[in-house]
């Protein structure tokens, strides 16, 4: 079935980017996703990016998809305090829902 | 817009009770899915309703049902709690498929002793 694989933790330096990875085993994913959750709040949907697409820029957030290796990454440039949280990978394909990894704990140290 | 709100944000329940959570989603939006989140599993798919008709269904049992309303408005049941049922419930919200742009509301902390 279906799997979508993250490194549980990152932290990175106030000022610095980080980039956290994702690696996922359905190779007809059509959409793949990033969404960021905060303590005691749900889901916020960052970013996402189609299977068509290479790379997409959303202000201080970038995508990158290689669908060769279904691998796919989310950097943060200028990484500040308020950025720490959890971040999860999702994939999904037409009407099936979304398929999720364990989640990314980014601490950003100040 | 507002965005996706659900009701309560907190329960307690013992054992062997049953418990109904509800969902409103975006104004628009005419999907709704529910996914159960813990610390063990993650977030895990339960269910998505279009149009008042169940579209998708994860693998939990019998116990967990839902439906939506002619408005959008989606409500879960979870019979016969138990220990295990203690998760973060989180709606999602689309205005098409069920893996397709989902905004999520905040989610009901249930907590089942």
């Amino acid at each position: 079935g279906e799997d979508v694989e993250q490194s549980l933790f990152l932290s990175v330096r106030e000022g610095d980017s980080s980039v956290i990875n994702c690696t996922y085993t359905d190779s007809s994913s059509t959409y793949l996703y990033w969404y960021k959750q905060e303590p005691g709040a749900g889901l916020q949907l960052l970013t996402y990016i189609f299977s068509n697409m290479d790379m997409k820029q959303d202000q201080r957030l970038t995508v990158l998809l290689n669908k060769k290796d279904k691998h796919l990454s989310l950097r943060i440039a200028d990484t500040q305090t308020g950025d720490s949280a959890i971040y999860f990978c999702a994939e999904a394909s037409g009407n099936t829902p979304l398929v999720f990894g364990k989640g990314t704990r980014l601490s950003v140290i100040a | 817009k507002a965005g996706v709100t659900q009701t309560p944000r907190y329960l307690i329940k013992t054992r062997g009770q049953q418990v109904t959570l509800s969902c409103s989603p975006i104004s628009g939006h005419r999907s709704v899915s529910w996914y159960q989140q813990t610390p063990g599993q993650g977030l895990q798919f339960l269910f998505e309703y279009f149009s008042e008709t169940q579209r998708n269904k994860g693998n939990f049992p019998g116990r967990f049902s839902g439906r939506q309303f002619s408005n959008s408005r989606s409500e879960m049941n979870v019979s016969t709690l138990e220990l295990g049922d203690s998760a973060l419930y989180l709606c999602a919200s689309s205005y098409r498929d069920a893996g397709y742009e989902q905004y999520f509301g905040p989610g009901t902390r249930l907590t089942v002793t």
